[in-house]
């Protein structure tokens, strides 16, 4: 199957500081990434949708300007956190849609764990 | 009514038993349908997808759909502990448009 790799996996930051996660498609094109939020024992939070070339589209309740999304090319989305917080510590996955065997498919990123001391 | 449901459990089943997990969902006009295991801490990861009325048998993996009923299930057959994770079931409803259900844990008790 199609492979999506985050960078990093893990990151300390301090508190105030901003924090950029990738995420890529490996060995195809995403013209669309999603970018969730899980909090320990909690179900995946759709943060926001990214497609390439243009502006993000954010779920309701997630702050577009705390959450920075740039979709530049067809196979790289980043996520910023600004002034980062520790309430913001959290998993950071994404996704991206893919063709598989069915037609499209969605696949996961390793995720990205933030620490905001 | 939320567009996909599933029961969040725990759902506990003994080693070497048949884990049954549900899912149902609102709209009928979805195509195809996406079951993911979640371990503790890792991101999700694809087991099966369906999309024609009936059963599809992946090794140990039985994917059921029942689009008249709104309802897709995955068997597990010989359950065993590292089965114990979240299964997350998705809707595909064309284009960039993925549902996700919120997930039902189970636990495979040695």
């Amino acid at each position: 199957g199609a492979v999506v790799s985050q960078h990093p996996s893990w990151v300390i930051c301090k508190s105030g500081t901003s924090v950029k996660i990738e995420c890529r498609s490996l060995d195809f094109q995403a013209t669309t990434m999603f970018w969730y939020r899980q909090f320990p024992k909690q179900s995946l939070m759709l943060m926001a949708t990214s497609n390439e070339g243009s502006k993000a589209t954010y779920e309701q309740g997630v702050e577009k300007d705390k959450f920075l999304i740039n979709h530049a090319s067809l196979t790289l989305s980043t996520l910023t956190v600004t002034s980062a917080h520790p309430e913001d510590s959290s998993f950071y996955i994404c996704s991206a849609i893919g063709r598989g065997l069915s037609g499209n498919t969605i696949y996961f990123g390793e995720g990205s764990w933030l620490t905001v001391v | 009514q939320k567009e996909v449901e599933q029961n969040s459990g725990p759902l506990s089943v003994p080693e070497g038993a048949i884990a049954s997990l549900n899912c149902t969902y609102s709209d009928r006009g979805s195509q195809s349908f996406f079951w993911y295991r979640q371990y503790s801490g890792k991101s999700p990861e694809l087991i099966m997808f369906i999309y024609s009325n009936g059963d599809k048998e992946d090794g140990r993996f039985t994917a059921q759909l029942n689009k008249a009923s709104q309802y897709v299930s995955l068997l597990i057959r010989d359950s065993q502990p590292s089965d114990s994770a979240t299964y997350l079931c998705a809707n595909h409803r064309g284009g960039q448009n993925f549902v996700f259900g919120p997930g039902t844990r189970l636990s495979v008790l040695p």
